[in-house]
């Protein structure tokens, strides 16, 4: 079982706007520690979509946005496209005795 | 342009070992670490473990901890993953990702996966 909790699936039309949720705890968004998004497409590798909470690696359109408060964090796509179908990952560091690194179980995004 | 390319597909028997590599390009190989993840048909990705390609320092995750083993060759620019004792439940796709920190830092660039299945 994760630690940082994602809704199981969300879903949009074509244009809407959607946001996924990671939550934590005090052991790790809650500590401070940052939090990444990655987009996993069927049948690929994960690619890194949002670093450091709220940056976006060279060439991943500005649709995509991540921010931040205390123990949670949101990914936020606007104007939905049928190609952001696909599973979506937020990661984090856990200072806990289990600890490094953390990845939440993910969310499918189905674009109506 | 930055690549991690790893090596082919595996079928092996329970308790068995695999190694599976990890080939970087493109970047200083010893100024990085690699990171390798897991993912079991229909699940998420589980975090394995961290090695840094500069000092050798190697962080696993605790549930994998005695059965798996990380290993650079920085002559070769190749991580290497190798897991012992294989159970049906290690049947995943295992990839390799570029972080410069395990300490929260993220993993900009992944391997294709390589499919291990532990079957009888």
């Amino acid at each position: 079982q994760s630690v940082l909790t994602q809704p199981p699936s969300v879903s949009g039309a074509p244009g809407q706007r959607v946001t996924i949720s990671c939550t934590g705890s005090s052991s790790n968004t809650g500590a401070g520690y940052d939090v990444h998004w990655y987009q996993q497409l069927p049948g690929r590798a994960p690619k890194l979509l949002i670093y450091g909470n709220n940056n976006r690696p060279s060439g991943v359109p500005d649709r995509f946005s991540g921010s931040k408060s205390g123990t949670s964090a949101s990914l936020a796509i606007t104007g939905l496209q049928a190609e952001d179908e696909a599973d979506y990952y937020c990661q984090s560091y856990d200072s806990s005795l289990s600890g490094f690194v953390l990845f939440g179980a993910g969310t499918k995004l189905t674009v109506l | 342009q930055v690549q991690l390319v790893q090596s082919g597909a595996e079928v092996k028997k329970p308790g068995a070992s695999v190694k599976v590599s990890c080939k970087a390009s493109g970047y200083t190989f010893t100024n990085y670490g690699i990171s390798w993840a897991r993912q079991a048909p229909g699940q998420g990705l589980e975090w394995m473990g961290w090695i840094s390609a500069y000092n050798g320092e190697i962080k696993y995750a605790q549930n994998l901890q005695g059965r798996v083993t990380m290993t650079t060759d920085t002559s070769t620019t190749t991580a290497h993953m190798e897991l012992r004792s294989l159970r049906s439940d290690d049947t995943a796709v295992y990839y390799c990702a570029r972080g410069a920190s395990v300490y929260g830092g993220d993993f900009d660039y992944w391997g294709q996966g390589t499919l291990v299945t532990v079957s009888s």
